[in-house]
């Protein structure tokens, strides 16, 4: 079957780092995305990665291993209007999007 | 970037009553649209996947005669929740495939459905 993990929920404080990890299990891959949800409002595109390596954009990195079906989004200098839900997805061999349940990242002052 | 719309953005209906929600892709031919229901604290449940001029493929457990869908033109997809019940109160969001760009998906806003 396919199956994507990542922790259901984060705390972290202002200003801090944090790291999500999601690892995943899908029929073929094409590629991984991170998604940022918040309460009451529809997913918005953070990145993609489909080749192994770090992809930096501002505050947000995204890192993929694909031997290792591993990722990670990195949030740096966090903010409070960063507290929200962060949704990993993996495209698989039929394009389809499969989505893992979502990190709640709690940011404290 | 692409654009998806969506309407309306808050319903409230009576139980037993339809509901029709619209998806629209603004800025781009959308060959392929999905359905997601989203319950609180929950992630995204893919229900249906609407490809234009053929019928929707539904998820395992997802009603095709309770949850409508039409995808008539390559820019607008329809999903219709039939006989509304008080469990179908949930958020349903629909996202977009840019056939350009083979992988990602564009979000709608999504839908607030309240079934009283």
């Amino acid at each position: 079957g396919q199956n994507i993990d990542q922790p259901t929920e984060m705390t972290a404080t202002e200003g801090a780092i944090v790291q999500i990890n999601c690892t995943y299990q899908t029929s073929g891959f094409n590629g991984l995305f991170w998604y940022q949800q918040h309460a009451g409002e529809a997913p918005t595109f953070l990145s993609y990665n489909v080749l192994d390596g770090l992809e930096e954009k501002g505050r947000f990195s995204s890192f993929l291993s694909r031997s290792k079906g591993y990722s990670y989004l990195l949030l740096k200098e966090l903010q409070m209007k960063d507290s929200a839900s962060y949704l990993c997805a993996v495209v698989d061999s039929n394009y389809q999007l499969i989505w893992g349940a979502g990190t709640k990242l709690i940011i404290k002052p | 970037g692409a654009v998806v719309s969506q309407h309306p953005s808050r319903v409230i209906c009576k139980s037993g009553t339809s509901v029709k929600i619209e998806c629209r892709s603004l800025d781009f031919q959308a060959t392929t649209m999905f359905w997601y229901r989203q319950f609180p604290k929950q992630s995204l449940m893919l229900m249906a996947t609407s490809n234009e001029g053929s019928k929707a493929t539904y998820e395992q457990g997802v009603e095709k005669d309770k949850f409508l869908i039409n995808h008539a033109s390559l820019t607008l997809s329809t999903l219709t929740v039939t006989s509304a019940h008080p469990e179908d109160s949930s958020f349903y969001i629909c996202s977009a495939r840019d056939p350009d760009r083979a992988y990602e998906q564009y979000f709608g806003p999504g839908t607030r459905l309240t079934v009283t």
